[in-house]
């Protein structure tokens, strides 16, 4: 079965802090993806980032990265100089071959404070 | 990315009505799921919506509380029936490709009283 752990419930930082967002997952299936969502007050949930399980190169996109090790089996997300626009709530999924749907984590909900 | 239109975007409802959500995708998208998402909390999957035959529900879900439809590759609609105030939650709509993310409608936002 697949599991996603996001083990921060909230995170606050202030304005132009570094903040790193972590991810655990489970699964036992050799190809699988993993994604992580924003979701801001407005409820949307917003694209991020798709990787899948070959690919163990580490991406930036601006001020987002995404460390993958599949070693421990973690895909964490770091924003690098927050804004006060990155506040939302971040949720990190996996998508596995016995599934179609995505299974989400709980969750971390990023206040950013100017 | 697929435009994900969903209707209502939000309502009120009495204890004991039912509701229709639909979705509605601008191109034909092979996957169609429909999550909640619980005040406060994450996204659980309720069902997929199958083009042509009866949705697959997730344990917890069942067909009598959720019916939902998909007459083609780019509507559905998911009915919440004889609503109880433990209902109110965002309802998402979502589609996508086998290998791919997904994407999601703006949700709709059900209160029941």
């Amino acid at each position: 079965a697949q599991k996603v752990t996001q083990a921060q419930t909230e995170i606050s930082v202030v304005e132009k802090e570094d903040v790193t967002l972590d991810c655990v997952y489970e699964t036992r299936d050799t190809t699988y993806y993993l994604f992580w969502y924003k979701q801001p007050p407005s409820g949307e949930l917003v694209f991020l980032i798709r990787r899948n399980s070959f690919d163990e190169q580490n991406e930036i996109s601006g001020r987002y990265s995404w460390n993958f090790q599949k070693s421990t089996s973690s895909f964490n997300f770091t924003i690098t100089a927050s804004q006060v626009v990155d506040s939302a709530v971040y949720f990190c999924a996996l998508k596995d071959t016995g599934r179609r749907a995505l299974t989400f984590g709980s969750g971390t909900r990023l206040q950013v404070q100017p | 990315s697929a435009v994900i239109s969903q209707k209502p975007s939000r309502d009120i409802c009495q204890r004991g009505t039912s509701l229709t959500i639909q979705c509605q995708v601008d191109s034909q998208v092979t996957m169609m799921f429909w999550y909640r998402q619980q005040p406060g909390q994450s996204l659980t999957l309720i069902a997929t919506a199958n083009q042509g035959s009866e949705a697959t529900y997730e344990s917890g879900f069942v067909i009598d509380k959720f019916p939902i439809s998909r007459p083609n590759l780019t509507f559905s609609t998911l009915t919440v029936s004889n609503m109880s105030p433990e209902d109110s939650s965002i309802y998402l709509c979502s589609v996508g490709e086998n290998t791919g993310e997904l994407f999601f409608g703006e949700g709709s936002r059900l209160t029941v009283l």
